[in-house]
């Protein structure tokens, strides 16, 4: 079946502008995670979704990153008035339940790129 | 704080040769060490993980070593191959709240003819 898929791969924003980045996770499966990747480095926890419950956000850098999947399927990870900071990988990952040893699925990525 | 630390940052190993990355952890909570393999442009996709109620797990070339009291765990890659070229991360969760993952800081593979 299909995996992960995300939307759109690369994405080049202007300082200030609002971006939304698209994730679809493997159909049935009950968690979703976004993780951030920079350059060179491993992925970072940003928020987890068990459904359509969004249970941890403890990795959200700031409140102008905002992420919400409003019925427990597609999720969205919004970013308001982008910094070059955030230029970076946002992964979205999907897993089936919601044990700590299930496997996560991850999709491609998009890839931002704030200027 | 870096919670899982990982080397070396970068390998080359010869074709057919044996690929060992190291890492380290520190939450004694975590119970879960997944390794995850990424090629350019792709997301990580697991590997092979392992439980910290067993010592090494294998799954055909790839085995998991994993040491509890040293906090310490690696992969081992036999008969390195060139399609193994990769960035490999460690990874670790604990358990409730979900699975939430963290990595290693990655370690790029390179196996040569």
């Amino acid at each position: 079946g299909a995996g992960v898929s995300q939307s759109p791969r690369y994405k080049v924003a202007k300082r200030g502008q609002d971006v939304a980045l698209r994730c679809d996770p493997i159909s049935g499966h009950v968690s979703l995670f976004w993780y951030q990747q920079a350059l060179g480095q491993g992925p970072e926890f940003l928020t987890y979704f068990q459904n359509e419950a969004q249970l941890d956000k403890s990795g959200l850098p700031s409140d102008r990153f905002f992420a919400e999947r409003p019925e427990g399927s597609v999720s969205t990870l919004k970013i308001q008035r982008t910094q070059q900071e955030d230029s970076a990988v946002y992964l979205c990952a999907s897993s089936l339940g919601m044990a700590s040893s299930g496997t996560q699925y991850f999709g491609p990525g998009t890839r931002l790129l704030v200027l | 704080q870096q919670q899982v630390k990982q080397s070396p940052q970068s390998l080359i190993v010869q074709k057919g040769g044996i690929s060992i990355i190291n890492c380290a952890y520190e939450n004694t909570a975590f119970d879960y060490f997944p390794w995850y393999q990424q090629f350019p442009g792709k997301g990580p996709a697991l590997l092979i993980a392992i439980r910290p109620d067993v010592s090494e797990k294998k799954e055909g070339r790839f085995t998991i070593s994993f040491n509890k009291s040293a906090k310490q765990f690696s992969l081992h890659i036999m008969d390195s191959q060139p399609g193994d070229s990769a960035t490999y991360f460690c990874a670790a969760s604990k358990k409730g709240g979900g699975n939430k993952l963290t990595f290693g800081t990655g370690t790029q593979l390179k196996v040569e003819l």
